[in-house]
């Protein structure tokens, strides 16, 4: 089963907005990571956070991690239409060294 | 300054073929991913590469896949007798030393379609 699962599955907004996505897992991390993909190849890695962070950003970018409630959420400010893409979060578990993805959010940002 | 490559980018093949699918890490970077990425799906994890430990082997799907890391650097992804059910991106993925320590750089895929 998925061990993050984002929500919502499918987001569209106008330009300037805007954007947050949530991820729930199920089981102690090591850190959760947040990606973006554009038209279905390549991803590109945006953030990390450890399980002892609660909160980093990175330009537009902010992300939270809530340990206690195992849900972490991406927040992108002032979007723009080259945001357009699919974002996933993927998690650590601790004691493993891979990543476990979940099935992403389409964001649809229009001019 | 290369980032990861694979190759073929695309391939195509008739069901009960064998194919290899081929990655070429960044210099440097000790553990290797592969995952598989289904249409509008998530990244499937398939196989874990670190240093010369032996490899977890813990999401490839069936005995018809199988991958090997060659002095540590090029790994070929060997899917044989293809199934229709193969048809993917197959996405690799290196970082300097593996999930925990930090970031995964990915390939571009390649996307493979069994008829």
């Amino acid at each position: 089963s998925q061990q993050g699962e984002e929500d919502p599955q499918a987001l569209s907004i106008q330009e300037g907005e805007n954007a947050t996505m949530n991820c729930s897992y199920k089981t102690s991390i090591n850190n959760l990571q947040w990606y973006r993909q554009n038209s279905g190849r390549g991803l590109v890695h945006l953030i990390l956070i450890r399980s002892n962070e609660r909160e980093k950003h990175s330009g537009r970018l902010r992300v939270t991690l809530d340990t206690s409630k195992k849900s972490s959420s991406l927040l992108i400010t002032a979007s723009r239409a080259a945001d357009t893409a699919s974002y996933f979060c993927a998690t650590v578990l601790s004691g493993y060294s891979t990543l476990t993805f979940g099935k992403g959010t389409m964001l649809l940002v229009s001019p | 300054g290369a980032g990861v490559s694979q190759s073929p980018s695309n391939k195509v093949t008739e069901k009960g073929k064998d194919v290899e699918l081929r990655c070429d890490p960044i210099s440097g970077h000790t553990a290797l991913y592969w995952y598989r990425q289904s249409l509008g799906q998530g990244l499937e994890f398939l196989i874990y590469f670190q240093g010369n430990s032996a490899p977890d082997k813990s999401g490839l799907p069936s005995d018809r896949f199988s991958a090997e890391r060659t002095g540590g650097s090029v790994s070929t992804l060997t899917i044989q007798r293809t199934q229709q059910e193969d048809s993917a991106v197959y996405l690799c993925a290196s970082s300097p030393g593996g999930a925990v320590t930090g970031e995964l750089f990915f390939g571009e895929g390649s996307r493979l379609t069994v008829l």
